[in-house]
């Protein structure tokens, strides 16, 4: 297995435009977490799912970011509109089981100008 | 609230120097701690568990629940230890990772 597989690596975009970052877990693995690194804040969970359902969102920031998981090899966290204070790395992660260690994708780098 | 401090954002050490990364937490319940760890261009990875108490490249934590406190230790620093590492605590029944703000070592030749 690959890991877990997160595109685009990098993403340049403009303030008030869609972005939409990705991830594939682990074959097999049931959690999903999404997370996001800023210098000032560090990793900040944003979102995890148990078996593609949301269990907890609080972490998510304002109402201009989501998240879904249509099913269990695929998720995508969506900014809409994206603004500068955006930028930051965004990170998803998959574990398998209650309890289990979590394994992380290199990250996307989010840069709003 | 959770939380999980790590004063720390910058620690020098020189190599073969003793190295302690600090890691207080403030949970409501009792959480399972993890240290992770991102070396350079690597994705974050995990470096150990406190129910494990184990030692993972000469590093070992340990849990002082008095203190509510789980400092990464290692009596001599490496060169390849330089990376920044996180403290995590996982809040147990609903099975989140916090993570710090993390600390990054340097370990200097």
């Amino acid at each position: 297995d690959a890991g877990v597989i997160q595109s685009p690596r990098h993403e340049v975009t403009e303030m008030g435009q869609e972005v939409t970052l990705r991830c594939k877990p682990i074959s097999g693995h049931d959690y999903l977490f999404w997370y996001r690194q800023t210098m000032m804040r560090g990793l900040e969970l944003l979102i995890y799912f148990n078996n593609n359902v949301p269990i907890d969102d609080s972490g998510m920031p304002e109402d201009r970011f989501s998240a879904k998981m249509p099913n269990a090899s695929f998720s995508t966290l969506k900014i809409q509109p994206s603004e500068p204070r955006d930028s930051a790395v965004y990170f998803c992660a998959s574990s398998f089981n209650f309890g289990g260690e979590a394994f992380f994708g290199q990250g996307t780098r989010l840069t709003v100008v | 609230a959770q939380r999980v401090t790590q004063p720390e954002k910058l620690l020098s050490v020189f190599k073969g120097a003793p190295v302690e990364l600090k890691c207080n937490y403030s949970y409501s319940g009792s959480p399972e701690l993890f240290w992770y760890v991102q070396y350079s261009r690597q994705r974050l990875q995990l470096l150990l568990r406190h129910i494990s108490r184990e030692s993972i490249k000469g590093f070992t934590a340990d849990l002082n629940k008095g203190e509510t406190s789980f400092h990464l230790k290692k009596p001599f620093a490496q060169e390849e230890d330089s990376a920044m590492y996180y403290c995590a605590p996982r809040e147990y029944n609903f099975n989140k990772f916090y993570f710090g703000s993390g600390t990054k070592l340097n370990v200097k030749p």
